[in-house]
């Protein structure tokens, strides 16, 4: 057990829908990341918050959006679903700094799309 | 950006060793980590190397040569448990300066026989 929560741990929706993902942090980590892994495109980053505020931003889709909340939740927003976002989404948190390096994935949400 | 290159699978034998391959190319470079994933499941970090040279963690073992931007992970004593996916992964500097999230290679399938 990583530490790391998400809820829910499986979704499915229909195309044109929205959802939201709900990811927490290990106690004390302060940097919370989302990931999407699908079949054909690995694992791929898509946005990292720091403490409240967003850090860095990978491959995410416009359609996409996240935030991280005062008590350091995250929650990652998909609409506009289509059948192509049927994935694994991970959360991850770390200790920023020296040992960001090593992230702690939670268990992830399998969203499937139909 | 980061491209990582790693052999989409291997297959070793219980109780024998194993390296896993991977060459990276970045734009900055913050290190080489490497995760293990099991099916269904979440990516547990398993090592990291900054700076060149080898890097023991009990039966792992990780390697980094930076002017050859490549590294290796090497399993001893190999388990059936440790057939899984392993990933290598590096976070380099993002449009900003800052730290990126991590980009992953595609995945390492290994196989053990008894």
């Amino acid at each position: 057990d990583s530490g790391v929560t998400q809820t829910p741990k499986h979704l499915i929706t229909a195309t044109g829908q929205r959802v939201t993902l709900r990811c927490s942090p290990r106690s004390g980590d302060l940097s919370v990341y989302w990931y999407q892994q699908s079949l054909d495109q690995g694992l791929q980053f898509l946005i990292q918050y720091y403490n409240g505020e967003e850090r860095a931003k990978g491959n995410i889709l416009e359609r996409f959006s996240a935030q991280q909340f005062p008590d350091l939740h995250s929650e990652l927003n998909l609409s506009s679903l289509e059948l192509g976002d049927s994935a694994l989404y991970f959360c991850a948190s770390s200790v920023e700094g020296r040992d960001s390096y090593e992230q702690y994935f939670g268990p992830g949400t399998r969203l499937t799309v139909t | 950006g980061q491209s990582l290159e790693q052999p989409s699978e291997v297959t070793a034998v219980e109780g024998a060793i194993v390296q896993i391959n991977c060459t990276y190319q970045t734009s900055g470079f913050y290190g080489l980590s490497w995760y293990q994933q099991h099916d269904g499941g979440a990516p547990t970090f398993l090592s990291y190397n900054a700076l060149d040279g080898l890097e023991e963690t009990g039966r792992f073992s990780s390697f980094l040569s930076r002017s050859d931007s490549y590294g290796y992970l090497l399993l001893q004593e190999l388990q059936m448990k440790d057939s899984a996916s392993y990933f290598c992964a590096v976070r380099g500097l993002n449009s900003g300066g800052g730290a990126d999230g991590l980009t992953f290679g595609k995945g390492t399938h290994l196989i053990i026989q008894p």
